[in-house]
């Protein structure tokens, strides 16, 4: 079953602006990650944030999670062109804690 | 150094055939996984191992098999290859338990005719 779904499907930008990106989520978890595909290629993991921390940075990147609305969203500041790529967000599910992936949003950054 | 490989990269290969896709980690992890995404995108787990030993087999066709020779190796045989398998093949790895961060390999790109 779905476990993320992320939000929107697909976002169009200029270079210099700041994306937002949205997640949504089902039932209680650990921790929520963040996951970057380029074209192409595997999945890189961004960043992880855990069921007791409201917020966390990494670079140009912020995340925060909501646990009482089961939310989280991804804030990537001062966006490059080298950012277009599907973001993923997913989250520990089950008794096996297997990663669930939503289904991803494309951003595209126009230089 | 490439911390997850995955060979081939591209397999075509037409329907009924056997396959073999291989994955090796050089990080030192004890947990590997394969993960299929198909056309829209979505990823979905299909198996995991844990130093060698099955902990996460999801619905999916016995002519899916998981091989692990080693801990720093899963290979995915697949047998009697269908249309419906054509999709892309991730294969990850994580340090402890499955619910933490994972890395991924470049992915194989099956198509099957």
């Amino acid at each position: 079953s779905q476990q993320g779904e992320e939000d929107p499907q697909a976002l169009s930008i200029q270079e210099g602006e700041n994306a937002t990106m949205n997640c949504s989520y089902k039932t209680s978890i650990n921790n929520l990650q963040w996951y970057r595909q380029n074209s192409g290629r595997g999945l890189v993991h961004l960043i992880l944030i855990r069921s007791n921390e409201r917020e966390k940075h990494s670079g140009r990147l912020r995340v925060t999670l909501d646990t009482s609305k089961k939310s989280s969203s991804l804030l990537i500041t001062a966006s490059r062109a080298a950012d277009t790529a599907s973001y993923f967000c997913a989250t520990p599910q089950g008794g096996s804690e297997k990663l669930v992936f939503g289904k991803g949003t494309k951003l595209t950054v126009n230089p | 150094d490439t911390a997850v490989s995955q060979t081939p990269k591209y397999l075509v290969t037409q329907m009924g055939n056997d396959k073999s896709i291989k994955c090796e980690q050089n990080l030192g992890h004890d947990t590997m996984y394969w993960y299929k995404q198909d056309s829209k995108k979505f990823l979905k787990i299909m198996f995991s191992y844990n130093n060698k030993e099955l902990i996460i087999n999801e619905t999916v066709p016995n002519r899916f098999s998981p091989k692990s020779p080693d801990k720093a190796h899963l290979n995915l045989h697949i047998n009697s290859l269908e249309l419906g398998d054509s999709a892309v093949y991730f294969c990850a790895s994580s340090q402890d338990e499955p619910g933490e961060t994972q890395y991924f390999g470049p992915g194989t790109r099956l198509l099957v005719l």
